[in-house]
């Protein structure tokens, strides 16, 4: 079982909103920055969001937000090429370590 | 551009040793922290390891404590993974990562391509 709560898939149409959630607590998304990684098709991980900030050549589409121990992915005006999972993770000083969501899987219809 | 290349990465038995590398470049090496993260074959991303910028502090997954040893040498812009013991539950896509800051509690903003680890008799 994973340290942080992701939805295990989300789906949305193209030009959509859609916001996909992380859920943690105080040790870990309470206290740290969190990034998000989008994984196509099992290829390696590219970062869409760390902390506050939007990682060059990523469209601004995308964003991150916090509130208390839940970090939350909005994508803006969804397309096609978003099809893909997305990974939470952020550091847990309880465990002294790093730790992941078990990833959602965003699908465009 | 950074570029984060892996290798070392094959065939080998349960119980051997393999040497994983990542060659860094296209950013300031010895200013950032630098991660080992896995992914077995159907499963989600899992911390392997994590170094701070000078070596200072480092980190491991408790499930390869006392097997795997991480270090970096920041003259040759080099991270390195001893993988010791290693076991069929070790096999996996395993990606050098970069971290946004200088200590290893920092999130990461770049990944390798990865380097497969295989463990089978």
């Amino acid at each position: 079982q994973s340290a942080l709560t992701q939805e295990a898939s989300v789906s949305g149409t193209v030009g959509q909103k859609v916001t996909l959630s992380c859920t943690g607590n105080s040790n870990n998304i309470g206290s740290y920055a969190v990034g998000w990684y989008q994984q196509i098709s099992h290829g390696a991980p590219k970062t869409v969001m760390f902390g506050n900030s939007l990682p060059s050549g990523i469209p601004d589409r995308f964003s991150g937000s916090k509130s208390g121990t839940t970090a939350s992915l909005t994508i803006s005006g969804l397309q096609p090429e978003d099809e893909a999972d997305y990974y939470c993770s952020t550091w847990d000083y309880s465990l002294s370590a790093w730790v992941f969501g078990g990833g959602t899987k965003l699908t465009v219809l | 551009e950074v570029q984060l290349v892996e290798s070392g990465g094959g065939l080998v038995q349960p119980g051997r040793s393999l040497r994983l590398s990542c060659a860094a470049s296209g950013f300031t090496f010895d200013d950032y922290a630098m991660h080992w993260v896995r992914q077995a074959p159907g499963k989600g991303l899992e911390w392997v390891s994590g170094i701070s910028w000078n070596s200072g502090s480092i980190g491991y997954a408790d499930s390869v404590k006392g097997r795997f040893t991480i270090s970096r040498d920041n003259a040759k812009n080099s991270l390195y993974l001893q993988m010791n013991s290693l076991r069929a539950e070790d096999m996996a896509l395993y990606y050098c990562a970069k971290g946004s800051r200088d200590g290893y509690n920092s999130p990461v903003d770049y990944w390798g391509q990865g380097t497969l680890v295989t463990v089978s008799s």
